[in-house]
């Protein structure tokens, strides 16, 4: 069975450009997770959907981020503009939920993103 | 509000050793999970292992072990006899029942030398 889909792998942008990741979830996952790795702050979650609604954006750091997922099989984390500081690996997530499921969440490989 | 503590952020032991790493983590909620991943050079997080606040058995898979004990609020995990392979960065990580955001430690990066 094919994995979590991200991409691009790679990204280099120049500031105030805009950027989109895109990630295609394991089918049959309802949740779909969007996670930001940095060495300063670690991993934190910017945006969580549930059956395509997002559940959680609290952790969107600003409104230059937003994220959609239009349907079950792909979302969207767009940056616009981007800044020097949006410079990180960011990672897709899907779990097929419930409590009486391991919990496990199935990540991506990650995109990684530099803003010069 | 949750949170989780991994307090070592490099741990080098030499090859066969045994290295544990420790967790954490604080939450109001009585009914939680606590969960172990393991991030490769590669870059990739792979899940090892999830508990449940009210199962505090021990728990051994191979050469990985896991210690929960609600008391301290501690979730350590032990590689028994390691290998290079095992060298990464291993995540604690935690999430409330009915919620299933995932709360992130900050790491240990354990280094394997042969």
């Amino acid at each position: 069975d094919a994995g979590v889909i991200q991409s691009p792998r790679h990204e280099v942008t120049e500031m105030g450009q805009e950027v989109t990741l895109r990630c295609k979830p394991i089918s049959g996952h309802d949740y779909l997770f969007w996670y930001r790795q940095t060495m300063m702050r670690g991993l934190e979650l910017l945006i969580y959907f549930n059956n395509n609604v997002p559940i959680d954006d609290s952790g969107m750091p600003e409104d230059r981020f937003s994220a959609k997922m239009p349907n079950a099989s792909f979302s969207t984390l767009k940056i616009q503009p981007s800044e020097p500081r949006d410079s990180a690996v960011y990672f897709c997530a899907s779990s097929g939920a419930g409590m009486g499921n391991t919990g496990e969440l199935f990540f991506g490989e990650g995109s990684r993103l530099t803003v010069l | 509000a949750q949170k989780v503590t991994q307090a070592q952020t490099e741990i080098s032991v030499v090859e066969k050793e045994d290295v544990t790493l420790d967790c954490v983590y604080e939450t109001r909620d009585t009914t939680y999970y606590l969960f172990w991943y393991k991030q490769p050079p590669s870059g990739e997080l792979v899940f090892l292992i999830r508990r449940n606040s009210f199962d505090e058995q021990n728990e051994i898979s191979g050469r990985y072990s896991w210690n929960f004990q609600k008391s301290t609020s501690s979730f350590n995990f032990t590689i028994t006899a390691s290998q290079v392979v095992d060298s990464a960065v291993y995540f604690c990580a935690l999430s409330n029942f009915g919620n299933e955001k995932l709360t992130f430690g900050t790491g240990t990066r354990l280094t394997i030398i042969p």
